[in-house]
């Protein structure tokens, strides 16, 4: 079965801070790596792509460590706002057949 | 843009009474259909994963005659909780790839909330 671990949290931390996450997976023919944000009782949404060269999206930088298997999101100046539950998603795919597996995600809360 | 359409958001029933939670994927053909529940305060967990027409695939634990799946169509996808019991209550939500092999973008319904008396 495919795993996928993720910092259990939670994380409180104060505005402005820097905040990483990290997300292991048991695959090494994972193919591709995201980001979601899910706020209580909503669907999640997507943050971004984790690409192998790393990425940045303002405050948000993603990077995929392939070696070591895991990839990681990293928050600048964290607002009020970020806080929320951040999930991690591996998609493996191949003939015929599509694997998505969740990291169980880590909650952030940003205090004022 | 590609949306998936679930309803209804919130369903309160009583036991022993069945639920059916429908997605539709707008301006997108969804050949994959994920489905999921969320307990409270836990992380998504994939129930079952359906193709367009060919049976689902559920996951170990998850009882195929209690939770049916129905994907006849390239744009709809239905979760059946058949005899609801308290302990179904629950977050569930779908979500479909764009492309049947995309690993580009999930698209998630809004999830239904479904209480059981």
């Amino acid at each position: 079965r495919k795993e996928v671990e993720q910092d259990p949290g939670p994380f409180n931390v104060p505005e402005g801070a820097t905040v990483a996450f990290n997300c292991t997976y048991s695959d090494s023919a994972s193919q591709s790596f995201f980001w979601y944000r899910q706020d209580c009782r909503k669907e999640p949404k997507l943050l971004m792509s984790v690409y192998s060269s790393g990425n940045e999206d303002g405050r948000f930088t993603a990077q995929l460590n392939r070696a070591s298997q895991y990839i990681s999101l990293l928050i600048r100046d964290s607002k009020l706002s970020d806080s929320a539950t951040y999930l991690c998603v591996v998609i493996l795919t191949g003939a015929g057949s599509y694997q998505l597996t969740f990291g169980k995600g880590t909650k952030l809360s940003v205090i004022p | 843009g590609a949306v998936v359409s679930q309803h209804p958001s919130r369903v309160i029933c009583k036991s022993g009474t069945s639920v059916k939670i429908e997605c539709r994927s707008l301006d997108f053909q969804a050949t994959t259909m994920f489905w999921y529940r969320q307990f409270p305060k836990q992380s998504l967990m994939l129930m079952a994963t359906s193709n367009e027409g060919s049976k689902a695939t559920y996951e170990q634990g998850v009882e195929k005659d209690k939770f049916l799946i129905n994907h006849a169509s390239l744009t709809l996808s239905t979760l059946t909780v058949t005899s609801a019991h308290p302990e179904d209550s629950s977050f569930y939500i779908c979500s479909a790839p764009l492309g049947r092999y995309s690993n580009e973008k999930l698209f998630f319904g809004s999830g239904t909330q479904l209480s059981v008396l």
